[in-house]
């Protein structure tokens, strides 16, 4: 299975603040059809996942675009351009190139 | 307007089947696929399964000796199965279009005697 690692685990950052948070896979995720099947989902307390970035780093319709996504092959990142309060809460990559589809571990972002 | 919508039992014991159904709106499950995704209290994500629009299934390996997945078009339901239950099993489950783009609310699952 695809094994996504991501870093850091926890994330402290002010309002305003800009951070970013790295996904590295265990293998290439690019598919045979051309595209890359990794996504960017923000949990809030409580919440279910909400998607924010899929194919690497196209936004979400309604995500605001102080999140942006890189990379390519094995090594992804989300930017978030000025963390605003409700951008609280755990960034999961989801990979879904490969059967089974996995999850990183997740990062918590937490104010400072 | 899309909604998924997870039910099922809150509480299993041990050694038993859960059965969970989601019930879906506003969209076709001839047209869209849907996967299980489950969440233990305080961890993170693991996908489960999907059921893909022509009604083919993948599971993780990890559990597919145990998970069944299957559909009702005509209700707009998919149904999830799971047996020989164990307490690690204990999680919030969820089911998702299978782009992730709209979940249900999840379902708590307490396996315990």
């Amino acid at each position: 299975d695809v094994v996504l690692t991501q870093t850091p685990p926890t994330l402290s950052a002010t309002i305003g603040q800009s951070v970013s948070i790295s996904c590295r896979s265990s293998q290439s995720l690019l598919h045979s059809n051309g595209n890359t099947y990794l996504n960017w989902l923000l949990q809030r307390p409580g919440q279910p996942p909400q998607l924010l970035i899929y194919l690497v780093s196209r936004l979400e319709s309604g995500v605001p675009n102080r999140f942006s996504g890189s990379g390519s092959g094995t090594d992804f990142t989300l930017k978030i351009s000025g963390v605003e309060a409700e951008d609280l809460g755990v960034y999961y990559c989801v990979q879904s190139t490969h059967a089974p589809y996995t999850f990183g571990a997740g990062t918590k972002l937490e104010l400072k | 307007q899309v909604q998924l919508k997870e039910s099922g039992p809150g509480l299993v014991q041990p050694s038993q089947t859960l059965s969970l159904t989601c019930t879906v709106s506003g969209l076709s499950l001839t047209s869209n696929s849907v996967s299980w995704i489950r969440q233990p209290p305080g961890k993170g994500l693991e996908w489960m399964g999907v059921i893909w629009s022509n009604g083919g299934t993948d599971y993780n390996s990890a559990i597919k000796s145990r998970l069944s997945i299957s559909r009702d078009t005509s209700k707009s339901q998919v149904f999830l199965k799971m047996n020989s239950l164990q307490t690690e099993d204990t999680a919030m489950y969820f089911c998702a279009r299978w782009r992730l783009d709209y979940w249900g609310q999840g379902v708590m699952v307490t396996v315990s005697s």
